[in-house]
């Protein structure tokens, strides 16, 4: 069956410049994580989506980061005037639910580089 | 400060020998703890999980270990194969908040002919 999927898997852009990361999450699985890679680093939580719940944006870095989910489903994550560190690799995940022991299924993630 | 520390950083095995990689923790409350591998240019995708009664679970050649009172557990992959050159990544799950999962940054693990 069709896992997580993102897109671009590569987005090389300058700085300033805005940028849209897309992630289509697992049919039915109604919780979807944002996450992002630095080289070296551990992953870092930066917002997640429950059903219609209002989203935790506990982990967004700056204002300049900003992510909406659709009608449930697909979500992109916005980076407005983008800076070079926020170079990284930004990883979707979606689960079933948000029990304890519901497995976080990710995507193969997008691959920023801001010049 | 809620962390999970993975030691090596790195590994480099031959093929068929075995190894064992670590993971230290001082997150709290536990609710969970996941290894995950991660390829190069993929996601992580989920080995095992284990919850605080649970000492030790298997994937296939994959055994996981928890000691829950040392904060300690372990991966331990038996007869390695070319394609266990990946990243693990031991995830910590805390009872409370939201962002409830907290990651190592893995041990990159090679396996060589």
């Amino acid at each position: 069956g069709a896992g997580v999927s993102q897109s671009p898997s590569n987005k090389v852009t300058e700085k300033g410049k805005d940028v849209e990361l897309r992630c289509d999450p697992i049919s039915g699985h109604t919780a979807l994580y944002w996450y992002r890679q630095s080289l070296g680093q551990g992953l870092e939580f930066l917002i997640y989506f429950q059903g219609n719940s209002a989203p935790d944006k506990s982990g967004l870095p700056s204002d300049r980061f900003s992510a909406e989910r659709t009608g449930g489903s697909v979500s992109t994550l916005t980076i407005q005037r983008t800076q070079q560190e926020d170079s990284a690799v930004y990883l979707c995940a979606s689960s079933i639910g948000l029990a304890k022991t519901d497995t976080q299924y990710f995507g193969p993630g997008t691959r920023l580089t801001v010049l | 400060k809620n962390q999970v520390e993975q030691s090596p950083q790195s590994l480099i095995i031959l093929e068929g020998k075995n190894c064992t990689l670590q993971c230290n923790y001082t997150v709290s409350p536990f609710s969970n703890l996941r290894w995950y591998k991660q390829d190069t240019g993929r996601g992580p995708v989920s080995l095992t999980i284990m919850t605080f009664s649970e000492n030790t679970k298997s994937n296939g050649r994959y055994t996981a270990t928890l000691d829950a009172d040392t904060k300690q557990s372990s991966l331990h992959i038996t007869a390695s194969q070319l394609s266990d050159s990946a990243s693990y990544i031991c995830v910590v799950s805390v009872l409370t908040g939201a962002n409830n999962l907290f990651f190592g940054t893995g041990t990159r693990l090679t396996v060589i002919p």
